[in-house]
């Protein structure tokens, strides 16, 4: 079985751009999570999606925000990108709903970089 | 003061010796995971605990729910053990999902 992948696995944009990461979970799994890791700040949760619906969110601005496929595969956005926004963001899969009870499975990341 | 500690920060041991990592937390939690990122980047998920304890070869991860606490131990530990360890917990009342900063273990051979 194929495991959780992301795409792109990096990414330069200068500020004010706008990104698109793609994540695409294990085959069967419904519920897909984001997460930001900076240097500073370490891991933080952005949100948590299943069935198209976003259950979850953590506390970052509106300029990030995500959506799921009916195929459970998932992206986020970020907008008007500020330097503080270079990072490396994971998402993971796992089989169903609220991620305290199943086994998270994550993807290698997509690094971005906004200069 | 940050609602999940992890203690200690860095960990340096030789090759064969028991590790313990500590993760102390200040909310109510539904569940507790351990996480190991190795360089580069990638992460798995090592445990999920609610209660009690689990162990997966040589590891071993312990919760006293009461005291807010768990514990991650490495036995006979090796160079490939050397990660990353993260802890992370899900609040039991706005499921936020909250993790430490990690403790950066490096085993020596």
């Amino acid at each position: 079985k194929a495991g959780v992948t992301q795409t792109p696995r990096y990414l330069i944009k200068t500020r004010g751009q706008q990104v698109t990461l793609s994540c695409s979970p294990i085959s069967g799994h419904r519920s897909v999570s984001w997460y930001q890791q900076t240097p500073g700040q370490g891991l933080q949760f952005l949100f948590e999606y299943f069935s198209e619906t976003q259950r979850n969110k953590g506390n970052f601005p509106g300029r990030f925000s995500g959506r799921q496929f009916s195929n459970s595969r998932s992206e986020m956005n970020v907008s008007t990108l500020e330097l503080g926004d270079s990072a490396l963001y994971l998402c993971a899969s796992s089989l169903d709903a609220d991620s305290s009870y199943n086994e998270q499975f994550f993807g290698p990341g997509t690094r971005l970089t906004v200069l | 003061k940050n609602e999940v500690e992890q203690s200690p920060q860095n960990l340096t041991a030789q090759e064969g010796e028991f590790i313990t990592i500590n993760c102390s937390y200040s909310v109510g939690i539904s569940a507790l995971h351990w996480l190991q990122q190795h360089p580069g980047g990638g992460i798995v998920s090592l445990f999920m605990l609610s209660s009690g304890k689990k162990k997966h070869g040589r590891l071993i991860a312990t919760i006293n729910i009461q005291e807010k606490h768990s514990s991650l131990h490495i036995t006979a530990s090796h160079p490939r053990d050397s990660a990353v360890y993260i802890c992370a917990v899900k609040g039991n009342r706005d499921d936020k999902i909250i993790f430490g900063k990690g403790t950066r273990l490096h085993i020596l051979p």
